[in-house]
């Protein structure tokens, strides 16, 4: 069946460092990726996709390559700030007419100052 | 622009009371729906979802319920909470264009069941 396996965390950070957060799948046919953002107490928001293998999705800094050979849509970030500290979540569509998403458990990224 | 809201925002219930969260999405028709729960430190877990006024797909066995009575109007109830029953709810709604079904995500009811 179709999963998402995400790296354990919690990971905490100073400002300014290199942050990696990685993420494989399982999945049958070509899916979509995602990676979404969960600032505290709020909603998930999307933060970046991808729609097919070698596909890089990009936002706010945030960048993931959709890896085919590896199955994985790793995140990372050149430099975190402090508003950057959230829950993030790494996802895949499971199409066929559904239209589920099936999410990792997320990753809790602090970001000290 | 679309746009997605919950309520109530918070909300303290004794066990055995009923439970009815809402859900409306403007600015888009026909959207598929979702309601996920995310207990305390754990990840997402999809309850319910919907791809039409009165349909409903139920993801896991409990004692909660769903209802779609029109096309833009999510309800989760259920007619006597359970402890586990608290977590954080989000209602999220399908956009995107045929290639990915990215979903979109309201601020979420935050329920204590005391």
């Amino acid at each position: 069946g179709n999963s998402v396996t995400q790296m354990e965390g919690p990971v905490t950070l100073s400002e300014e460092a290199f942050l990696t957060i990685n993420c494989t799948y399982t999945a049958t046919g070509y899916p979509s990726l995602f990676w979404y953002v969960q600032y505290p107490g709020e909603g998930l928001q999307l933060l970046l996709k991808a729609t097919k293998a070698d596909d890089k999705g990009s936002n706010k800094g945030f960048e993931a390559t959709y890896r085919k050979e590896t199955t994985s849509f790793h995140l990372e970030k050149g430099s975190v700030q402090v508003s950057d500290s959230a829950v993030y979540f790494c996802a895949l569509d499971t199409q066929g007419g559904s239209e589920k998403l099936v999410f990792g458990k997320g990753t809790k990224l602090t970001v000290n100052p | 622009s679309q746009t997605i809201h919950q309520w109530p925002a918070t909300l303290v219930q004794p066990v055995g009371s009923p439970l009815s969260l809402e859900c409306t999405v403007e600015g888009t028709s026909n959207p598929n729906l979702y309601w996920y729960r995310q207990a305390a430190g754990r990840g997402l877990q999809l309850l319910f979802y919907s791809v039409g006024i009165g349909q409903i797909s139920s993801e896991v066995p409990q004692n909660l319920s769903a209802s779609r009575p029109q096309d833009r109007q999510f309800i989760l109830s259920s007619k006597k909470l359970l402890l586990s029953d608290s977590g954080f709810y989000l209602c999220a709604w399908t956009g995107g264009d045929r290639n990915s079904y990215e979903q979109y995500f309201g601020p979420g009811t935050r329920l204590t069941v005391t």
